[in-house]
Parts: C-alpha cells; structure tokens; sequence
C-alpha cells in the first residue's frame, strides 16, 4: 500500500530564506510524485511531479523537488521565500486502489507562513 | 481556456436539505474526482469516475451521491444522510493512462446549518 507523510504541519520561514518541506512516501511500485499548492479558498494546483528520468525536478514559481529513492522521498525547496509563497502544500503519491485503477494518496498538507 | 468550473462558490443549507454541487470541466478529461477538506485532514476520497456511467465509492462516500452522465460533467449530491457536510469540497479530473495528476476546480464551501 502506497502512503505520504509530510513532516510539519506548520512551517514558518522568514523572507528571502530558504524554504524547505518535506516530503517521504511508501510504495510498492516505482512512485509518481506531485506537489501541489492551495491558496486559502481556492482549489489545489500543480507545482511539479515527478514520473520518471531526471530526480531533480524544477516547478512553477521557483520551487523544486528531489526524488531520493534510497530515502523514499521528495522534499520541496525554493531558495528565497517570497511574500506570496505562503499557502498549504501537499504532497501525493500516485497508487492504485482496490480495482486496480491509478489513484492519488495525499499527505495532510504543510502550512507554510512567510514572515516579514 | 480550458479548466474546471465549480458552481457555487458558496452554498448555505438547511440541515435535511439534499444539496447538488456542480462540477464541468472542458479538458477532455475521462476521470472525475470529489474530494472533501476540513482543517487539519488533508483531502478526503468522496467518489471518482474513470468513464462515463461508471462512477466508484471514495473512502468517504456515505452520505453522498454521484452521476456521470456526460464525460464534462459529474455533479456531487449531498444527502440529508451524510452527519457532517459542512466542508469544503473540491473536484478534480485526470486523463487516465498519464501520470495521473489531478486538475483541481476552485472548489465549493458547502455550510449546513
């Protein structure tokens, strides 16, 4: 069975600091990797995933992301927070379910603030 | 702009009242998702459909109901049955045989008083 966990519900980084959330999963089968991001009340959007090939990954709005299979994880990164950059994050793992068809686990999110 | 509506944004309700959540999308996706967020529990399995008239139990469908009568279109019906509807609920879709990553709509906070 496939599983996330995010380490930290709530981080908090000063501006211009490096952000870092972090990530690990379990699955039996060669992960896909997601990380989204959700602005309070809207919907969940892409940051980058990763499939297959190349384990650092680059996204949208300057983040990034390490596949490390021997550490069974994906941590995020951006080297300089920005104002903007606070929102939850989640991470997922895509699985399958009971009939055998691909389905996204999610970890509990991580709450990112960003302080001036 | 192809994408994924969700109407209303915000919907209020009186306990025992059945409530239909609207979600469309232009994508040409084949799978639909309905997802349920409360503070502090992350996203929450309602029901998802891989093609139309086809539509599977989530991990947390009791109390809610589906169809999918067109590939765009998979509306959420929240019956009187479900204990706790008040949340925020999301909808989001994937084209299947990919990397499955969903494509979230701005979602509906559904309050019930």
């Amino acid at each position: 069975a496939q599983s996330v966990t995010q380490l930290g519900s709530h981080v908090s980084v000063s501006e211009g600091a490096l952000v870092l959330l972090r990530c690990n999963y379990s699955s039996s089968v060669p992960p896909y990797l997601f990380w989204y991001v959700q602005y309070p009340n809207q919907g969940l959007q892409l940051l980058l995933k990763y499939t297959t090939g190349a384990t650092l990954v680059k996204g949208i709005n300057g983040f990034e992301a390490e596949f490390k299979k021997s550490e069974t994880s994906f941590h995020l990164t951006k080297p300089s927070a920005h104002m903007s950059d606070a929102a939850e994050y989640f991470c997922a793992v895509s699985g399958f379910n009971a009939g055998n068809n691909r389905k996204l686990i999610w970890g509990l999110g991580t709450s990112l603030a960003v302080n001036p | 702009d192809g994408g994924i509506t969700q109407s209303p944004k915000y919907l209020f309700r009186k306990e025992g009242q059945n409530v239909t959540l609207s979600c469309e999308q232009n994508l040409n996706h084949d799978a639909m998702y309905w997802y349920r967020q409360d503070p502090g529990q992350g996203l929450r399995l309602i029901y998802y459909s891989q093609i139309v008239n086809d539509f599977q139990k989530g991990d947390i469908a009791e109390g809610y109901s589906v169809s999918r009568e067109k590939k765009e279109s998979f509306p959420l019906t929240v019956t009187s049955a479900q204990k706790n509807p008040t949340a925020f609920y999301l909808c989001a879709s994937s084209m299947t045989g990919t990397s499955y990553e969903q494509y979230f709509g701005p979602g509906t906070r559904l309050t019930v008083t």
